[in-house]
């Protein structure tokens, strides 16, 4: 199966704090995405990384990725109680398929 | 960015009783339009792939003749759960890509509750 396995399916952090989640995978992927999702709500994206880019920034969001490990990491640093929400790893490949998801709890 | 908007964003419905969920890339076409459902605190699974003009590819598991998709324009595909149950109640994200590029942009997607 394409579909990608979350690390932690749940964390809980103090603000201010960083939070990292993981996402791995075991076939061929054109690119990944980090989605968010708020309870009951639709999906925004947050990143891509193209399968020949190791690491991408934005804003307070960095992720790297390790095609050898299949392997992906999402770093939110300084989090926010505002950053409360699921995040999700989309894996792009002969279709779109999302990963498990991490449930982050941000405390303020 | 590119929009997909999709309708309803909620609908309530009587068992047995069949209901359309419309999904729309407003400023693109579409050439491939993705259905997901997500139950409570789960992800999103994959329910069926669209190409416009052709018949859908339904994942393992998902009943064909039960979620019935039509993508009959570049710019609109629709789902329609038929004879729906209370086990149906979920909720479907529908996603558009456009040829070769490598995002798909979702919709908001819809609450479905079947009483």
């Amino acid at each position: 199966s394409q579909q990608g396995e979350e690390d932690p399916q749940a964390l809980s952090i103090q603000e201010g704090e960083n939070a990292t989640m993981n996402c791995s995978y075991k076939t061929s992927i054109n690119n990944l995405q980090w989605y968010r999702q708020n309870s009951g709500r639709g999906l925004v994206h947050l990143i891509l990384i193209r399968s020949n880019e190791r690491e991408k920034h934005s804003g307070r969001l960095r992720v790297t990725l390790d095609t050898s490990k299949k392997s992906s990491s999402l770093l939110i640093t300084a989090s926010r109680a505002a950053d409360t929400a699921s995040y999700f790893c989309a894996l792009y490949g002969q279709n779109f398929v999302f990963g498990p998801g991490t449930r982050l709890s941000v405390l303020p | 960015g590119a929009v997909v908007s999709q309708h309803p964003s909620w609908v309530i419905c009587k068992s047995g009783t069949s209901v359309k969920i419309e999904c729309r890339s407003l400023d693109f076409q579409a050439t491939t339009m993705f259905w997901y459902r997500q139950f409570p605190k789960q992800s999103l699974m994959l329910m069926a792939t669209s190409n416009e003009g052709s018949k859908a590819t339904y994942e393992q598991g998902v009943e064909k003749d039960k979620f019935l998709i039509n993508h009959a324009s570049l710019t609109l595909s629709t789902l329609t759960v038929t004879s729906a149950h209370p086990e149906d109640s979920s909720f479907y994200i529908c996603s558009a890509r456009v040829l070769n590029l490598p995002e798909a942009f979702f919709g908001q997607g819809t609450r479905l509750t079947v009483v």
